[in-house]
């Protein structure tokens, strides 16, 4: 069965950086784009972009241009996200899913999802 | 950027009642429309893609419908464990993907 296994809760200091991993297992890594989604406490959804762990492409919101970095390992089927400068209000719970696209000029549904990593930002 | 409006942001029924949910884009997207379930403190789950296909599994209570601007989420007779947050997606387009504001469902 398909798993998205992130890493642990963090807690960073104001203009840190912090990396969340989420390893896959139970299909084809390269086979499917790496989406990240943010949410923060008793907010939304807020997209943040993805990595094709194929050939490592990224995408990422412009919101985030500049602060994100997605990566990932295909020896272990792990993506990371890594985000910097971090605030206050990057509190969040960070979620990996993977994306399902319909046909190449749509854009990504998510199927499955991570269980979370909660990141706090205080100083 | 197309944006996605859903309301109401929340709403109380009863146990058996018909709930509707409803998401808007600003501009037309075709049929590229998700929605998913957030039950408190869970992870968010798939129920329906491409505006009013069923994801596997989901209960058929549980339907969609709509294409272009307008969309609904309809729960033909509200469980208790329906009580969640219900979130549209559009897809129509990479790389923007975005959600709407969120519907909280609670029983009455």
């Amino acid at each position: 069965q398909v798993q998205l296994v992130q890493s642990g809760a963090e807690v960073k200091k104001p203009g840190a950086s912090v990396k969340v991993s989420c390893k896959a297992s139970g299909y084809t890594f390269t086979g499917y784009y790496m989406h990240w989604v943010r949410q923060a406490p008793g907010q939304g959804l807020e997209w943040m972009g993805w990595i094709n762990p194929n050939s490592g492409g990224t995408n990422y919101a412009q919101k985030f241009h500049g602060r994100v970095t997605m990566t990932r390992d295909t020896s272990i089927s792990t993506a990371y996200m890594e985000l910097s400068r971090l605030r206050s209000d990057d509190t969040a719970f960070y979620y990996c899913a993977r994306g399902v696209r319909r046909d190449y000029s749509s854009g990504w549904y998510f199927d499955y999802w991570g269980q979370g990593t909660l990141v706090t930002v205080s100083s | 950027d197309i944006q996605m409006t859903q309301s109401p942001s929340s709403l109380s029924a009863s146990v058996g009642d018909r709930v509707t949910i409803t998401c808007r884009a600003s501009q037309g997207i075709s049929n590229y429309l998700a929605w998913y379930q957030q039950k408190p403190g869970k992870v968010p789950k798939l129920l329906i893609y491409a505006a009013s296909t069923l994801q596997s599994g989901v209960p058929s209570r549980f339907s969609g419908s709509g294409s272009g601007t307008d969309f609904t989420l309809t729960i033909s007779s509200l469980q208790p464990e329906d009580v969640a947050t219900y979130y549209c997606q559009k897809y129509n387009s990479a790389p923007a993907l975005t959600f709407g504001g969120g519907t909280k469902v609670e029983i009455k």
